[in-house]
């Protein structure tokens, strides 16, 4: 299987701050890679795909790079609605998988 | 507008069977993966499997293959996660998905979610 290895596993900002979460995979998967955002209580969101594709209706302040083993989510202007978690998924291989999440808190 | 309803919670005792299900409408059913995600209370997200609908092809994470089984009847557009005996350790939410299509967006549209509480 494909591991993912998000961090941090928490982050603690400020809204107007640039936030980066970074999502490491054990294997090459070259761009398959997406990125959601959970509230509590509600179903994940997905805000990229293919690593740097925003999907449709999801503010321009998300943004998602890399390729390979290497990924990043940024959010260039953190907003009051952005406190959430975040995870990343490989969907390369024949079984797809999760990072462990990162919640992003209020400082 | 694509939609996934997943059917209602559900408690149960250790050792009894269940299915849920995840209907899906707006879209063509059978050209798209339906992936079924577990969320243990205050935990991330598991990948338990997915199935194509149009083929019934099926995968399954090693952490669930024999503890599941996902189907699919693309006559009503519905799709199915069962377990034959539930444990304690079953209790979350369980999510299913949409996936693939071209380009592949993993998942795209998610149901709300289906409560499973398994207590004795």
């Amino acid at each position: 299987d494909i591991q993912m290895t998000q961090s941090p596993s928490t982050l603690s900002a400020s809204v107007g701050d640039r936030v980066t979460i970074t999502c490491r995979a054990s294997q090459s998967i070259s761009s398959w890679l997406a990125w959601y955002q959970q509230k509590p209580g509600k179903a994940p969101k997905l805000l990229i795909y293919k690593a740097s594709s925003l999907e449709s209706g999801v503010p321009s302040r998300f943004s998602g790079s890399g390729s390979g083993t290497e990924f990043t989510l940024t959010i260039s202007s953190l907003q009051p609605d952005d406190f959430a978690t975040y995870y990343c998924q490989q969907y390369n291989s024949y079984l797809w998988t999760f990072g462990q999440g990162t919640k992003v808190e209020i400082k | 507008e694509v939609q996934l309803v997943q059917s209602g919670a559900e408690v149960k005792k250790p050792g009894e069977s269940l299915k849920i299900s995840c209907k899906g409408s707006g879209y063509s059913f059978t050209s798209y993966w339906i992936g079924w995600v577990r969320q243990m209370p205050g935990k991330g997200l598991e990948w338990m499997g997915i199935i194509y609908p149009g083929d019934s092809e099926s995968r399954y994470s090693p952490s669930f293959q024999g503890q599941v089984t996902i189907s699919a009847d693309k006559s009503i557009s519905t799709a199915y996660l069962q377990w034959s005996s539930l444990k304690a350790s079953d209790t979350a939410m369980y999510y299913c998905a949409r996936g693939g299509g071209s380009p592949n967006r993993g998942f795209d549209s998610w149901g709300q979610g289906t409560l499973v509480t398994v207590s004795s």
